[in-house]
Formats: C-alpha cells, structure tokens, sequence
C-alpha cells in the first residue's frame, strides 16, 4: 500500500486566497483525521471522519475552514479566505479502529503571505 | 493545557547510549501511544500501551506505563543516529480526541 497520499506538499498563497488541500487514506481504513502543527501550538486535531461522515469538528479554528469526504478514499481541507495565521504544516492520518493507531500523511507545508 | 506532556523538551546523548523520555497526563486513558516524527516527515506509529499494560516491547523499544502516577516513560537502547527525530506521546481517553504532547527532541551524536 502506498500509504496516506497528500497534496499538495508545499502550498504558497496570498491572504485572502483559497486553499484546498488534498488526502487519500489507506484502503480500508474507515477513520480520517485532519491535524495541524505548529511550533506555538503543537499538533492539533482538526476534525475527523467514521465512514466519511464528520464525527467532531469542534477543533475547526473558524468558519474559513472546512472538510469534506465525499467518498472513503478522497477528502479536502479548505481554507477561505486563507490568512498569514493559517500557515503551518497539515497532515492528514488514517486508521482501522477509531484512536488505534493512526498513519500519517507526508503533511503539506502551507505559507500564507 | 495538553492531556499529554513530555519531559525532557530535548535531550542529545552519544551513539550507543540509552534515551529516556517520560510522558504526563491528567485524566485516566484507554491507551497511550508513542509516536516519532523525524524533521520534515509526519508522525508514525512506534507502539501502544493499553491502560491496563504496564510494559510493552518493541525491538529497542521499551515503554511503561504506571497509571497510578499517570505517567508513561519510552526507552530507547543503543541510540543510532538515524533515532534523531521528536517523539510524541499521544492519550486516548475515551472521548472523541487522542491528544498528543509537545514532544521531546532527541538528537543522538554520532
């Protein structure tokens, strides 16, 4: 398998600008989970999937951001309008059973101007 | 602040040497997982601790868990420079988040 697919995996945008973000889990895996990390506040869970369904998205900053999974092997992450503040690596990560273990994504380094 | 907290921040030690890094959390877990990041890469899956597993082995992997300090440790044995990377701790404790800590920066001279 080849593992979680992100792309893009670098991302340079101006403010104000649109961002989407791609990811396809690993087959079978029925959990997908958006991260972010950055150096002040560490890695934090975005939101996450069962069955392509949203199960929590309380950690979603604001309504800029939004997800999507249309089916079980493709999501989105977008961001509108995307700010200087937003700039930070996001992964994405699978899993079989939910908060076992978790495979991530490369990540997509993303620099807001 | 986190559920999952790891000490020391950062450690550097000598090839062939034992690195040690402890894990702190707040409320009772399901399970604990120690997760390594090297520079630039995403996170993946060094091993899992259930709440009722006190030690588990994984190659030079060791880890412990004692729930009545709340605390879990990650032992790694005869150091490469290749385990230069930051590790996480990460707690599952029954709601809807597996948290994960700061992380501890290991840096092992060659």
């Amino acid at each position: 398998d080849a593992g979680v697919i992100q792309s893009p995996r670098h991302e340079v945008t101006e403010m104000g600008q649109e961002v989407t973000l791609r990811c396809k889990p690993i087959s079978g895996h029925d959990y997908l989970f958006w991260y972010r990390q950055t150096m002040m506040r560490g890695l934090e869970l975005l939101i996450y999937f069962n069955n392509n369904v949203p199960i929590d998205d309380s950690g979603m900053p604001e309504d800029r951001f939004s997800a999507k999974m249309p089916n079980a092997s493709f999501s989105t992450l977008k961001i509108q309008p995307s700010e200087p503040r937003d700039s930070a690596v996001y992964f994405c990560a699978s899993s079989l059973m939910e908060w076992e273990t978790q495979y991530f994504g490369p990540g997509t380094r993303l620099l807001v101007l | 602040s986190q559920q999952g907290e790891e000490d020391p921040q950062a450690l550097s030690i000598q090839e062939g040497e034992n690195a040690t890094m402890n894990c702190s959390y707040k409320t009772s877990i399901n399970n604990l997982q120690w997760y390594r990041q090297n520079s630039g890469r995403g996170l993946v899956h060094l091993i899992l601790i259930r709440s009722n597993e006190r030690e588990k082995h994984s190659g030079r992997l060791r880890v412990t868990l004692d729930t009545s300090k709340k605390s879990s440790s990650l032992l790694i044995t005869a150091s490469r420079a290749a385990d230069t990377a930051s590790y996480f701790c990460a707690t599952h404790t029954g709601g809807f988040k597996t948290i994960f800590g700061a992380g501890t920066r290991l840096f092992v001279k060659a």
